[in-house]
C-alpha cells in the first residue's frame, strides 16, 4: 500500500518568513494529492490540493509543487502569519474513486510573533 | 454553506461496551468515509462507502463495521471496545468523481 512521509515534524518560523514542508509517496499510482490544516480539537481543512497532471499550484500565500519522477511534493507558505500556526498533514490517494487517503504524520508549524 | 455533521461529538463508554457514530455527508454527496485519529497521531483510513455500497476498506478491525443508508447518512458500529479504540473518529465526504474530501468536525470517543 501507499506510504507517505513527511517531514519536518516540527517547524518554527518568524512571522512574516515562509515555511515549506515535504513529503514523499511510494505507490507511483497515486495523482492526487491535497494538504490539509488541522487545528487542535477540530476537523482537518482542505487548504489546497494537486493532481499529478499539474506540477504547481498557487492560491494567494500557500503554493504546492509536484515532483512526479521524484514522487514528492512540498507545500510552500509565504508571509506567515499567527493564524497559519497549527498542524499540517500532506496526503496522497488515487482520486477519483472513493480510495482513502493515506497521510503523512503531521507538521506542527509554530509562527513566532 | 452545509458541513458534514457528527454525532454524538463526545462519547464516553466502558470497555466491552458497543457504540454508533453517526455521519450526515453534505447534501449531494454520495461518498463516505471514516478515519481514526489516536492522540498526536495522523488520521487513519477505515472504510469508505459509494452509493450506499463499500468501495474501499482500510484498517478496520473486525469489531468494527459500517454502512451507508438510502439518505447517504453513514453509521459506525463498534462492538467489544478497548481501552486503544479512545480517539477522534472523522467522517469526511465527497461528491461523485471530485478528489476533495471534507472533513466533519469527529467524534471524541473514551473508553473506560
Amino acid at each position: 500500500g501507499e506510504n507517505v512521509e513527511q517531514h519536518p515534524s516540527t517547524l518554527s518560523v518568524q512571522e512574516g518568513d515562509s515555511a515549506v514542508i515535504k513529503c514523499t509517496y511510494s505507490d507511483s499510482a497515486s495523482n492526487y494529492f491535497p494538504w490539509y490544516k488541522q487545528e487542535l480539537g477540530k476537523g482537518p481543512q482542505l487548504i489546497i490540493d494537486i493532481r499529478s497532471n499539474v506540477g504547481e499550484k498557487k492560491d494567494q500565500r500557500i503554493a504546492v509543487t509536484l515532483n512526479k519522477t521524484a514522487k514528492h511534493f512540498s507545500l510552500h507558505i509565504t508571509e506567515t502569519q499567527p493564524e497559519d500556526s497549527a498542524v499540517y498533514f500532506c496526503a496522497a490517494s488515487k482520486g477519483g474513486g472513493a480510495d482513502g487517503l493515506t497521510f503523512g504524520k503531521g507538521t506542527h508549524l509554530i509562527i513566532q510573533p | 454553506a452545509a458541513g458534514v455533521i457528527q454525532s454524538p461529538r463526545h462519547l464516553i463508554k466502558e470497555k466491552r461496551e458497543t457504540a454508533t457514530l453517526k455521519c450526515y455527508p453534505i447534501p449531494r454527496h454520495d461518498t463516505v468515509y471514516w478515519y481514526q485519529q489516536g492522540p498526536g497521531q495522523d488520521p487513519q483510513f477505515l472504510i469508505s462507502f459509494y452509493e450506499k455500497m463499500q468501495s474501499d476498506k482500510g484498517s478496520i478491525p473486525d469489531r468494527f463495521s459500517a454502512q451507508q443508508f438510502s439518505d447517504y447518512h453513514s453509521e459506525l458500529n463498534m462492538s467489544s471496545l478497548e481501552l486503544g479504540d479512545s480517539a477522534l473518529y472523522f467522517c469526511a465526504s465527497k461528491q461523485g468523481e471530485a478528489d476533495t474530501q471534507y472533513f466533519g468536525p469527529g467524534t471524541r470517543l473514551t473508553v473506560l
